[in-house]
């Protein structure tokens, strides 16, 4: 139990349809993260929200798009999705100052295997 | 570009030790974290390096020198639940996390 959960843990959709995976962290930290990991491949950032501001879009195609309506919340609604996006979606929750109480580390939700038919 | 490499997968036998390496080519570099991910969880913290030298934590140590953009992962005694992945990951200059793709790791008995 890393403190960051994530739901659904498993989604099939197919490329017309609209979902939303949703992500929860009990830790309250101010920074929370959407990255995309494919097998073999290193961790794809996506976005990046501190203090429930947008500060990063990693050139994110707009199917792919976040909300975070509270520092505890944070969502990625997908619509129109093409096989290649399936792949293992997972959120993260970091302290954003780091400091000496803490390395700054990342805590990942158990992730959303989605696949796209 | 910015880079970091590590090897794909390496195989160990229970109660051996094994040494899991990650080079990074990064503008800037302001610490280096190794995680764990078993098959189908989520990626947990194991390791943070920020200087030069060897931290140990139990089982597992980690080593880095910033001269040669170089850190290893040592597991010792090790055990079939050490079977999983084990990224590298890198802060670079703008506190950008850079990743690696993982190692896999397979124990065998």
């Amino acid at each position: 139990e890393t403190g960051v959960t994530q739901t659904p843990r498993h989604l099939v959709m197919g490329m017309t349809n609209k979902k939303s995976l949703k992500c929860e962290q009990h830790l309250g930290h101010n920074a929370m993260y959407w990255y995309k990991q494919s097998a073999k491949k290193p961790l794809e950032l996506m976005f990046v929200y501190n203090f429930k501001e947008q500060t990063e879009n990693n050139s994110v195609p707009s199917r792919f798009s976040p909300e975070c309506p509270n520092s505890s919340h944070l969502f990625l609604h997908l619509h129109t999705l093409q096989p290649e996006d399936s792949a293992l979606y997972l959120c993260a929750s970091r302290h954003p100052d780091g400091g000496m109480e803490n390395t700054g580390e990342l805590f990942f939700g158990e992730g959303s295997r989605l696949t796209v038919l | 570009g910015q880079n970091i490499d590590q090897p794909t997968e390496m195989t160990a036998t229970e109660g051996a030790i094994v040494q899991i390496n990650c080079t990074y080519q990064t503008s800037g570099f302001n610490g280096l974290f190794w995680y764990q991910q078993h098959a189908g969880e989520a990626p947990t913290f194991l390791s943070y390096n920020v200087l030069d030298g060897l931290e140990e934590k139990g089982r597992f140590s980690s080593f880095l020198s910033r001269s040669k953009g170089y850190s290893y992962l040592l597991l010792k005694e090790l055990q079939m639940k050490d079977s999983a992945s084990y990224l590298c990951a890198v802060i670079d200059s703008n506190y950008q996390l850079i990743w690696g793709a993982g190692t896999k790791l397979i124990i065998k008995p």
